[in-house]
């Protein structure tokens, strides 16, 4: 079974570009989460979706970051306008279902996004 | 809302063990997790702990003490290969939250000869 795969691995950008990110879960999986990985931050949580519908934005990441998640094997994440400080690795993870009480979230390798 | 504390780093040396430690203060609790992170690649879940006392899963341990917001896991008979950061997770009971995990800041194990 294919597990999270996510594109591109690596994302250069200019200060002020927009860029978008790509995820693909794990078939069958409900739940998709992006996090965004720092070494000071750690992993911060940045949308969660449950069977396609958001159920968290982020918080203090809402104003410049927009996931979206348009057929259960498909999210985008995507950052406008980019800054310096968006320079960290983007991690996109599924979970089969949360009713069940299934704990492990799978990860996908990740984006390592550098803004210049 | 959520608080998962870990320290920065531990050492230990092979063939001996190393304690994980994490602290967490909750508004509500439905599980715990551990996640092993080498450098470079993404998380591996471990283990998911929601009971007190100690489960053993042979190479990794985990413990939980619900009434005190603490959780250890122990690795044994370590290898060199364990040198990894190991994360810290907990599950909101808030049922609009899911599946939501709330991470610590992960240890950086260094397992050295």
């Amino acid at each position: 079974d294919a597990g999270v795969t996510q594109t591109p691995r690596h994302e250069v950008a200019e200060k002020g570009q927009t860029i978008i990110l790509k995820c693909e879960p794990v078939s069958g999986h409900n739940d998709l989460f992006w996090y965004r990985q720092t070494k000071i931050q750690g992993l911060e949580l940045l949308s969660y979706f449950r069977s396609k519908s958001l159920m968290e934005d982020g918080g203090a990441f809402k104003d410049r970051f927009k996931a979206e998640m348009l057929n259960s094997s498909f999210s985008t994440l995507k950052i406008q306008p980019t800054e310096p400080k968006d320079s960290a690795v983007y991690l996109c993870a599924s979970s089969p279902d949360w009713a069940y009480n299934y704990a492990e979230q799978f990860f996908g390798p990740g984006t390592r996004l550098t803004v210049l | 809302g959520q608080g998962v504390e870990q320290p920065d780093n531990l050492m230990s040396v092979e063939g001996t063990f190393a304690r994980v430690n994490c602290t967490y203060s909750t508004s509500g609790f439905n599980g715990l997790s551990w996640y092993q992170q080498r450098e470079g690649h993404a998380p591996v879940f471990l283990s998911y702990v929601v009971l007190d006392g100690l489960k053993d899963s042979g190479h990794f341990s985990t413990f939980l003490s619900r009434s005190n917001g603490y959780s250890y896991l122990l690795l044994t008979e370590l290898q060199i290969k364990d040198s990894a950061s190991y994360l810290c997770a907990v599950r909101d009971r808030n049922n609009n939250a899911g599946a939501k995990l709330t991470f610590g800041g992960g240890t950086r194990l260094t397992v050295r000869p």
